[in-house]
């Protein structure tokens, strides 16, 4: 069975700092992977995913992750933190096959961001 | 294009009732699935419908149940309420049926179980 661990379920930043926050899978075959971030009273709403190709995806309001295979790992990052991103962030993995579009959470890290 | 649409937004039941939430899909998106986010047990996958057929399902007991209809549309229903099924319902709707593809979350329905 695929599992998430997302470790830290709270990182705080200063405004303008790295964000990193950290995921790592378990599966015996690579699966697709993914961050999503939850505001308040929000549903998810996806910020990338890996599924094939380059290992550094790039998403939306300046995230990026690495797929690193080696170290079952999949990382979130921000070079420049914003007020405007804390919020809750999780990473999810789905099946390569057979597992339709079920997807698989980690705990959730909940991200501040202080001036 | 409207996103996914999910009513009624909040619900308050008392333990032993039985309720219906609905999720409508973004048009065109034949794939509608149902999570529960709770506290303590975080984003949990119930059950997956893609044309009209249950194709995946989740760890939960029989009183959770789902059914998705001609036009996408799906509704999950949970009979005999029990405390612990308050939680924040979230159905997420996909083109295909192939987890590669993005998944777009409703705001979710708020269940309040008392």
């Amino acid at each position: 069975a695929q599992s998430v661990t997302q470790l830290g379920s709270h990182v705080s930043v200063s405004e303008g700092a790295l964000v990193l926050l950290r995921c790592n899978y378990s599966s015996s075959v690579p699966p697709y992977l993914f961050w999503y971030v939850q505001y308040p009273n929000q549903g998810l709403q996806l910020l990338l995913k890996y599924t094939t190709g380059a290992t550094l995806v790039k998403g939306i309001n300046g995230f990026e992750a690495e797929f690193k295979k080696s170290e079952t790992s999949f990382h979130l990052t921000k070079p420049s933190a914003h007020m405007s991103d804390a919020a809750e962030y999780f990473c999810a993995v789905s099946p390569l096959t057979g597992g339709g579009n079920k997807l698989t959470f980690g705990t959730g890290t909940q991200l501040k961001v202080e001036l | 294009k409207a996103g996914v649409t999910q009513t009624p937004r909040y619900l308050i039941k008392t333990r032993g009732q039985q309720v219906t939430l609905s999720c409508s899909p973004i048009s065109g998106h034949r794939s509608v699935s149902w999570y529960q986010q709770t506290p303590g047990q975080g984003l949990q996958f119930l059950f997956e419908y893609f044309s009209e057929t249950q194709r995946n399902k989740g760890n939960f007991p029989g009183r959770f149940s789902g059914r998705q209809f001609s036009n996408s549309r799906s509704e999950m229903n949970v009979s005999t309420l029990e405390l612990g099924d308050s939680a924040l319902y979230l159905c997420a709707s996909s083109w295909l049926g192939d987890s590669s593809y993005e998944q777009y979350f409703g705001p979710g329905t708020r269940l309040t179980v008392t």
